[in-house]
């Protein structure tokens, strides 16, 4: 089973700075990554599918990108509301299972 | 897009069984497949199992095998039910729909807090 690596666990970065997020598998990723954002007290929310794919309704300033082993989510000028936990999610050949980062926090610097 | 809206709060005693309730408030689960994903207090994300309302057919993860069943009727209300249950089983319990083209989950529950408390 793929396990999936964030980093870094906390950004600290200001409003209008950019995002890199990180998301490493395990052994070479066969299918698509996702990637999540939550904020407390709410539910996870759709970003990006199949490694670069946004969402209905997700700004332009949040891009997927990567393949086999490597992934990265950018927020390009970041916004009040883009404080929160991020997680990046795929699944599983064999078992198949679904399977999610331990998240990367983006706070306020 | 799918609206889920998933039953109350739940407080049981270890060793009891819950049953969480997801309803498709606007359109029925039809090419989607139902999630249940669960998040412990302060904790990341923890996949629970995927049912497809159609066939029946389930997966569950490893760590449920044997204590989590998950079922539907029709395509328009999905249940998770977890057995067994242990202090460690407390977390939110979120629903989700994944839809038949691909492996990402494009709409979620509120979430079902699930208290296990003596």
């Amino acid at each position: 089973e793929i396990v999936l690596t964030q980093s870094p666990a906390t950004l600290s970065l200001s409003p209008g700075e950019s995002a890199t997020l990180s998301c490493r598998a395990s052994q070479n990723v066969t299918r698509f990554l996702a990637w999540y954002q939550q904020k407390p007290a709410q539910a996870p929310r759709l970003l990006i599918y199949d490694a670069s794919n946004r969402a209905t309704g997700i700004p332009a300033r949040f891009n997927g990108s990567g393949s086999e082993t490597d992934f990265t989510l950018t927020i390009s000028n970041l916004e009040p509301e883009d404080f929160a936990v991020y997680y990046c999610q795929l699944r599983n050949d064999w078992p198949v299972t679904w399977t999610f980062g331990q998240g990367t926090k983006v706070e306020i610097k | 897009q799918v609206h889920l809206v998933q039953s109350g709060a739940e407080v049981k005693k270890p060793g009891a069984s819950v049953t969480v309730s997801c309803k498709a408030s606007r359109y029925t689960f039809t090419d989607s497949y139902i999630h249940w994903v669960r998040q412990a207090p302060g904790q990341g994300l923890e996949w629970v199992g995927r049912i497809n309302p159609d066939s029946g057919g389930t997966y569950y993860g490893q760590k449920f095998q044997g204590r989590v069943t998950m079922t539907s009727d029709t395509s328009i209300t999905a249940y998770m039910e977890l057995r067994g249950l242990r202090s460690d089983d407390t977390a939110v319990y979120y629903c989700a729909t994944q839809p038949q083209n691909g492996d990402h989950l494009d709409d979620w529950g509120q979430g079902t807090l699930v208290t296990i408390s003596s």
